[in-house]
């Protein structure tokens, strides 16, 4: 079983519909949560960082962390063909290594 | 702020061959450096992590004598695939994290580079 586990999708919406992707994990000992965009042969954009549980807020995203469920979510408002790209959740605790998901194909349909 | 940069953004070479590739960090001093490899439609694998002055700490399966790395300075990385082949061919991208206490908790990347051995 891999430490996180993100569905790859790939996930279609219209545009101006709320996009929910999420994570699960095992490790409890995670405290540092994070949500990145990556478009298609760029680098990973950071979007979104939390620590521990949580909801934070930044303009249409929303970051929510359940540590209890080892669960986190991103949602994107309004989402925006601009928005499709591949999202990738991260993770780790205290200085050690960031762990990946495997990442979520996310097109907006204009 | 926060700009990480590589250079090049690609490159072909041919089978044998060395390359080197150069990552850093444009507006921040960065304690440490993360490379990292990723295949197409799969997440990032991380190859080894730097520290300015240090040896880099290599992840399992990730052949240190292949795969060189130094980090100089606390804005240059570098990371040198010696005798390159066809199956090293990927794209590759680094990270940096800053020293700054407020940002210590926040790890930047570059905008990758991608590798095609010939």
């Amino acid at each position: 079983q891999k430490e996180v586990e993100q569905d790859p999708g790939p996930l279609s919406v219209p545009e101006g519909a709320i996009v929910s992707l999420n994570c699960t994990y095992s490790n409890s000992a995670f405290q540092y949560f994070m949500w990145y965009r990556q478009y298609s042969r760029k680098g990973p954009e950071l979007l979104m960082y939390t620590y521990s549980s949580g909801n934070k807020e930044d303009g249409r995203f929303t970051a929510q962390v359940d540590k209890s469920s080892k669960y986190i979510s991103l949602f994107i408002r309004d989402s925006q063909p601009s928005d499709s790209a591949t999202y990738l959740c991260a993770m780790r605790r205290g200085n050690e290594k960031l762990t990946f998901g495997t990442g979520t194909r996310l097109t907006i349909i204009p | 702020g926060a700009v990480v940069s590589q250079h090049p953004s690609r490159v072909i070479c041919k089978s044998g061959t060395s390359v080197k590739i150069e990552c850093r960090s444009l507006d921040f001093q960065a304690t440490t450096m993360f490379w990292y490899r990723q295949f197409p439609k799969q997440s990032l694998m991380l190859m080894a992590t730097s520290n300015e002055g240090s040896k880099a700490t290599y992840e399992q399966g990730v052949e240190k004598d292949k795969f060189l790395i130094n980090h100089a300075s606390l804005t240059l990385s570098t990371l040198t695939v010696t005798s390159a082949h066809p199956e090293d061919s990927s794209f590759y991208i680094c990270s940096a994290r800053p020293g700054l206490a407020e940002l210590y908790n926040e790890q930047f990347f570059g905008p990758g580079t991608r590798l095609t051995v010939l």
